[in-house]
């Protein structure tokens, strides 16, 4: 596997279910990005990591809650979803985020529809 | 706080066509800006990164140019293909752990 890699690509779930989304990057990066993506609206960064430890939090709903286990692993738990969370979840990584080192690369993204 | 417009929102044209999609910021204190490229319902494929200190990237048919002070990054995309038929997003960095993103250029290139 090379780059940055989520699953699973496409997840329908209900408002009461717990579910997790999963992204892996093989790029020796130190940060990692979780990113929404609504219907013709711009990306909104939800939340970055650095070396494991979170460094931005948007004001992002607590029934999202993000897990950096390591520097190649990032998780986004969520639980108890609205219909208006459906969108395309993206994550990203870069070397680290200093203004030099920072290009992203993302992975493919988890369709998520919450019924 | 940063806002990133791109215009045109879109843009339908003939293959072979020379095309300019623009992009403005209004914080120009930017450490570097990146061009990606999205396929519909698919991740952001990076194009190009430009650093603060650089006047022009060019990888292929792609060229892209800042200029910092006055706010603007131009996307130029030579004898354009169907193959390049995609949004088109800028994202200028600033620091402070944000990248914001424009709305996007949605390219259409006709056969």
């Amino acid at each position: 596997e090379t780059g940055v890699t989520q699953t699973p690509r496409h997840l329908v779930m209900g408002m009461t279910n717990k579910k997790s989304l999963k992204c892996e990057q093989h790029l020796g990066h130190n940060a990692m990005y979780w990113y929404k993506q609504s219907a013709k609206k711009p990306l909104e960064l939800m939340f970055v990591y650095s070396l494991e430890e979170r460094v931005e939090n948007n004001s992002v709903p607590s029934r999202f809650s993000p897990e950096c286990p390591n520097s190649s692993h990032l998780f986004l738990h969520l639980h108890t979803l609205q219909p208006e969370d459906s969108a395309l979840y993206l994550c990203a990584s870069s070397q680290d985020l200093s203004g030099i080192y920072n290009e992203q690369f993302f992975g493919p993204g988890t369709r998520l529809t919450v019924l | 706080k940063q806002e990133v417009t791109q215009i045109p929102a879109a843009l339908s044209v003939p293959e072979g066509e020379n095309l300019v999609l623009n992009c403005s910021f209004t914080d120009s204190a930017i450490y570097n800006l990146q061009w990606f490229r999205q396929d519909p319902g698919k991740g952001l494929t990076s194009l190009l990164l430009i650093q603060s200190s650089q006047r022009e990237q060019t990888s292929g048919r792609l060229n892209a140019s800042l200029d910092k002070s006055s706010g603007r990054s131009t996307l130029y995309i030579a004898a354009s293909q169907p193959g390049d038929s995609a949004t088109y997003l800028c994202a200028p960095f600033r620091g402070g752990f944000k990248t914001i993103f424009g709305a996007g250029t949605r390219l259409f290139v006709k056969a």
